[in-house]
């Protein structure tokens, strides 16, 4: 596709469930970027591969946020014992080089 | 702790008037600066960014920002804004070879026609 995308656009779910939020970089961009945006807040920086690894994932809160790339192309962010906190728009970036582009995110809300 | 500071929460400009948007970041070494957008309803989008070189970068729509390293300070400018450009801007940087951004709360313009 010509951007990054990022599915679901919507995640309503309840406190304690588990969620996975998906995302699909721009083809051959190896630098894959989680960020979380709660409401009136800048984007903060969870997590960021470099191919198939994890290069730096000390913006992750805790241990209940996991996060996969495998095959170095589509990332899963993963979260466990969902807690009302967490509720906030997760946003996924790719790069080839100096700049990332961002997806539209994932609205997550934990009731 | 590096960080981003915005002065303006929300900014209301009728058209035409100029615009600037204060941004200074907490960082002791090399950045790598950017403005990103996110209009109504879209994603974010970078305006422009600066890594080295003239201080003084412009960027997509007419809009510039000037990095003023005694200053810590990457002010962004737009000489006649347009009802088109009512939407959040975002400061942010990286130091050093991060990649990861660090990113200020935003700044709201509302643009009058």
């Amino acid at each position: 596709g010509a951007g990054v995308s990022q599915t679901p656009s919507n995640k309503v779910t309840e406190k304690g469930k588990y969620v996975e939020l998906r995302c699909d970089p721009i083809s051959g961009h190896t630098a894959l970027y989680w960020y979380r945006q709660s409401l009136g807040q800048g984007p903060e920086f969870l997590i960021y591969f470099q191919g198939t690894g994890a290069a730096d994932d000390s913006g992750l809160p805790n241990d209940r946020f996991f996060a996969v790339r495998p095959e170095g192309s589509v990332s899963t962010l993963k979260i466990q014992r969902t807690e009302r906190g967490d509720s906030a728009v997760y946003l996924c970036a790719s790069s080839g080089g100096d700049e990332q582009f961002f997806g539209p995110g994932t609205r997550l809300t934990v009731l | 702790a590096q960080s981003v500071s915005q002065h303006n929460h929300h900014v209301i400009l009728s058209e035409a008037a100029s615009l600037e948007l204060g941004c200074n970041y907490s960082y002791g070494g090399t950045v790598n600066l950017f403005w990103y957008v996110q209009y109504p309803g879209q994603h974010l989008q970078l305006l422009l960014k600066y890594f080295s070189g003239d201080p003084l970068v412009k960027g997509i729509k007419g809009f510039e920002a000037e990095f003023i390293k005694s200053k810590f300070s990457f002010n962004l400018r737009k000489p006649s804004v347009q009802w088109s450009d009512t939407a959040e801007y975002f400061c942010a940087f990286y130091g050093g070879s991060q990649g990861n951004l660090i990113f200020g709360k935003g700044t709201k313009l509302s643009v009058k026609p």
